[in-house]
């Protein structure tokens, strides 16, 4: 199956940093991504689709100057959480979608994000 | 709107067992997907199954398959012979004709004990 690369897995942060996580999409040309959250024991919370050369769609209450998407390229989208509190402590997970014959969604290892 | 109910936080199963994950939908449109996924404690989503809402036959996967029924918009996924590394998360999504995004449930957690 296609392969979907996020990175970093961990990052453990200082309260007030930003962090970027990156969203690759390995083997197949990715024109739309989606940005999710997951709390623990919780399901994922869409926050925002990724469109390449175009700006992001947020969900209705999440912080788009907070949570900045950039998908500059056909296989890559990044999600920078900026002056990162512990609140945002959270796991992050993305998926690439690629589109044919049947329309297919890859998911990300996901991205554990502790701010301290 | 679409919207997924997975109605079990939590699933006990002896080793060997079948076990059924409940998932019910609601959507007006005609034309959609559904998914199940697997999610370890190592926070990956791994793709089960996939049930399109105009296949005439239940999908199956190996020792996945999905009952579906149509008028009752339920698309159970059921699990023959458990093994212990069937223990994660379980999630159901729907996707409508026309759309990218998924709609996930609320997940289901299954344990299944030696």
């Amino acid at each position: 199956g296609a392969v979907v690369s996020q990175h970093p897995s961990r990052v453990i942060c200082k309260s007030g940093t930003s962090v970027k996580i990156e969203c690759r999409s390995l083997d197949f040309q990715a024109t739309t991504m989606f940005w999710y959250r997951q709390f623990p024991k919780q399901s994922l919370m869409l926050m925002a689709t990724s469109n390449e050369g175009s700006k992001a769609t947020y969900e209705q209450g999440v912080e788009k100057d907070k949570f900045l998407i950039n998908h500059a390229s056909l296989t890559l989208s990044t999600l920078t959480v900026t002056s990162a509190h512990p609140e945002d402590s959270s796991f992050y997970i993305c998926s690439a979608i690629r589109t044919g014959l049947y329309t297919e969604a890859f998911f990300g290892q996901g991205t554990r994000l502790t701010v301290v | 709107a679409q919207k997924i109910t997975q109605t079990q936080p939590g699933m006990f199963v002896q080793e060997k067992e079948a076990v059924t994950l409940d998932c019910t939908y609601d959507t007006s449109d005609p034309s959609y997907g559904l998914f199940w996924y697997k999610q370890p404690s190592s926070g990956e989503m791994i793709f089960l199954i996939y049930q399109g809402s105009y296949d005439q036959q239940n999908a199956t996967e190996g020792r996945y398959s999905l009952n579906f029924q149509k008028a009752r918009k339920s698309a159970n996924l059921v699990i023959s012979a458990s093994q212990l590394g069937d223990s994660a998360m379980y999630f159901c999504a729907m996707r409508v004709a026309g759309a990218q995004k998924l709609v996930f449930g609320q997940g289901t957690r299954l344990t299944i004990n030696p």
